[in-house]
């Protein structure tokens, strides 16, 4: 499976504070994307990243990939409790639009 | 715009029953999907369709078929249904894919889906 893993598996920390999470895959990619989901939510889009940009930011959130070493990371900055979510990375396959999602960062952020 | 909407959002079904879940988008999207997500599994693709008339596999399509009715519906059957089959399907839908070029997602609400 070129499916991506997250990690930490899940991360609290306090309000203000940043959080980073990483995503590692296993095959050579064309984009990745970061997804948040509320609990008994379907997912949004935060961001795309392609294979040939190394950072991008949107608002509070940076993202970087690492083509080299297969992983991506998802920072988070001055955190609220509002950001309180799980966050998947989703690598494309190549084929059509189809991508792979990864189990997920369950982060809480405590006011 | 209502996105991208599924029913029913909750079903409970007795083994080797059958049912339907629908998904439909109003965004004039090409690109259709169904996921499944399960407890430490992240989600995982069922089926998709690229276009309307068209149909493939994803990950995990055993025990599954699908419908594009036409380019906004897009619809799961479970033939004979399996505890195994617990679990929360997505529907989502994206632009057209050109070329490496891809596209976010936009997902439904979802559908908890009770196998007993």
């Amino acid at each position: 499976s070129q499916q991506g893993e997250e990690d930490p598996q899940a991360l609290s920390i306090q309000e203000g504070e940043n959080a980073t999470m990483n995503c590692s895959y296993k095959t050579s990619i064309n984009n990745l994307q970061w997804y948040r989901q509320n609990s008994g939510r379907g997912l949004v889009h935060l961001i795309l990243i392609r294979s040939n940009e190394r950072e991008k930011h949107s608002g509070r959130l940076r993202v970087t990939l690492d083509t080299s070493k297969k992983s991506s990371s998802l920072l988070i900055t001055a955190s609220r409790a509002a950001d309180t979510a799980s966050y998947f990375c989703a690598t494309d396959v190549g084929i059509g639009n189809q991508f792979y999602f990864g189990t997920g960062t369950s982060l809480t952020v405590i006011p | 715009n209502a996105g991208v909407t599924q029913t029913p959002k909750f079903q409970v079904l007795k083994t080797g029953q059958s049912m339907t879940l629908q998904c439909a988008q109003d965004m004039n999207h090409n690109s259709m999907y169904w996921y499944r997500q399960d407890p430490g599994m992240g989600l995982r693709l069922i089926y998709y369709s690229a276009s309307e008339g068209t149909t493939d596999k994803g990950e995990v399509p055993n025990g599954y078929n699908v419908s594009r009715l036409n380019k906004r519906e897009f619809s799961l059957r479970l033939e004979s249904a399996a505890p195994s089959q617990t679990s929360v399907y997505f529907c989502a839908s994206s632009e057209d894919v050109g070329g490496l070029r891809s596209y976010e997602q936009y997902f439904g609400p979802g559908t908890r889906l009770t196998v007993t």
